[in-house]
Formats: structure tokens, sequence, C-alpha cells
């Protein structure tokens, strides 16, 4: 089967860094996503990994490590309207499975 | 690429009535969608696979002849939830993914959101 884990919330002080991890267990690995998803709203794609290594896209960076089943995502330069719920999803040879959310919440 | 429009974003129904949910794909073919189910302050959790012109297959707990999936088309599948109930109110999410795909990131949906009162 397949498994992840995530924290279930940070906080942290706008303009800084937050980094949060995700820990999985699957069978058949393709890659690693994450997703941002706002009160109410979908869940917005945000960044994938399929290998080693650290993946850039603006004030969001994405990292993973397929020899220790773990990545984590960060996010640089926090602004308000990144809080929101994060999470973590491994492809594998089943559908998409998600990890149960990481709530982030930014404050002043 | 890979945009998904699902329809409608909102519906509120008695109990005991069915309401159906569209899922597009809009600049692809979607060989697959996948159905997922969020309930407040909880992960998504997939509810059922459908691949175009089969039968879905629908996770376990997920009664098939209560949410009907229909995958008729490369581009739309439709859940069709059967004699809504209120505990059947949840945030209803579709995604899907096209031929050669399968190494890609999914999109979703932007989500229904049922209400059965």
């Amino acid at each position: 089967g397949q498994s992840l884990e995530q924290p279930s919330e940070v906080t942290a002080v706008e303009g800084a860094i937050v980094q949060i991890n995700c820990t999985y267990q699957t069978s058949g690995f393709y890659g690693l996503s994450w997703y941002q998803q706002h009160d109410g709203g979908a869940p917005t794609f945000l960044s994938y990994n399929a290998l080693d290594g650290l993946e850039e896209t603006g004030r969001f960076s994405s990292f993973l490590s397929r020899s220790d089943s773990y990545g984590y995502l960060l996010l640089q330069e926090l602004q308000m309207k990144d809080s929101a719920s994060y999470f973590c999803a491994v492809s594998g040879n089943t559908p998409l499975v998600f990890g149960k959310g990481t709530r982030l919440s930014v404050i002043a | 690429g890979a945009v998904v429009s699902q329809h409608p974003s909102r519906v509120i129904c008695k109990s005991g009535t069915s309401v159906k949910i569209e899922c597009r794909s809009l600049d692809f073919q979607a060989t697959t969608m996948f159905w997922y189910r969020q309930f407040p302050k909880q992960s998504l959790m997939l509810m059922a696979t459908s691949n175009e012109g089969s039968k879905a297959t629908y996770e376990q707990g997920v009664e098939k002849d209560k949410f009907l999936i229909n995958h008729a088309s490369l581009t739309l599948s439709t859940l069709t939830v059967t004699s809504a109930h209120p505990e059947d109110s949840s945030f209803y999410i579709c995604s899907a993914r096209g031929r050669n795909m399968y190494n890609s990131p999914l999109h979703f949906g932007n989500g229904t959101r049922l209400t059965v009162t």
C-alpha cells in the first residue's frame, strides 16, 4: 500500500522561510507532487519531483530523495496569502495518493 | 496544458434526489479520470478511477450503485450521486490523465461543493 506522513500544522512569520516535510511508503514510485489548497478551493498544483534533487519555481522549491523516501516543500519570503493547506502526493502503481495535509498559518 | 473543468461548482439538493457532476478535459484527451471526495479539514480520498469506454474501478468502501460514474468520451466523465443524503455532503473533485501522461502530475478541476439538505 501507500502512505504519507507530513506535519499537521505549521506556523511561520511573514517574510520567513518554512519547510514542510513529507515521508512516504509506496510501491512503483513515479514521483512526488505538492499541492496547495485554500479554504473552500480546489487543490492547485505546485511542483513535481520525479528525480532526486531540488526543483525551484519562484518562491517555492521542492526536494526529493528517492533513497530516503523523503521530500520537502520550501516556501521562501512567506506572504499572508500563503496561508493554506499543503498536500504531498505520490504517484505509483496506483492512482495519486495524498498525505493528510499540512495547515500553514502565516502570521504578521 | 492539462486543463480540467468541473461543473457545477456548487449544488444544494434535497435528500433523496440525484445530482450529476461533470468533469471535462479541455485541451487533451483524458483516457483516465479520477474522482476524489474531501470532507472538511480532511485530505482528498480517491473514490474511483474511470477509463474511457470501460467500467469504473471503485475504491474500497465506495458504493458503486450510489456513485454512478460514466466516462463515455475522451473529454467527459460524470459522477452521479443517487438518492443523496446529508452524509453525502462533501467537496467532490475530479482530475484527468491523458495517454502517456502517467508520469506527469495530475491537475484538478475546481471541485463541486455538494450540500444535501
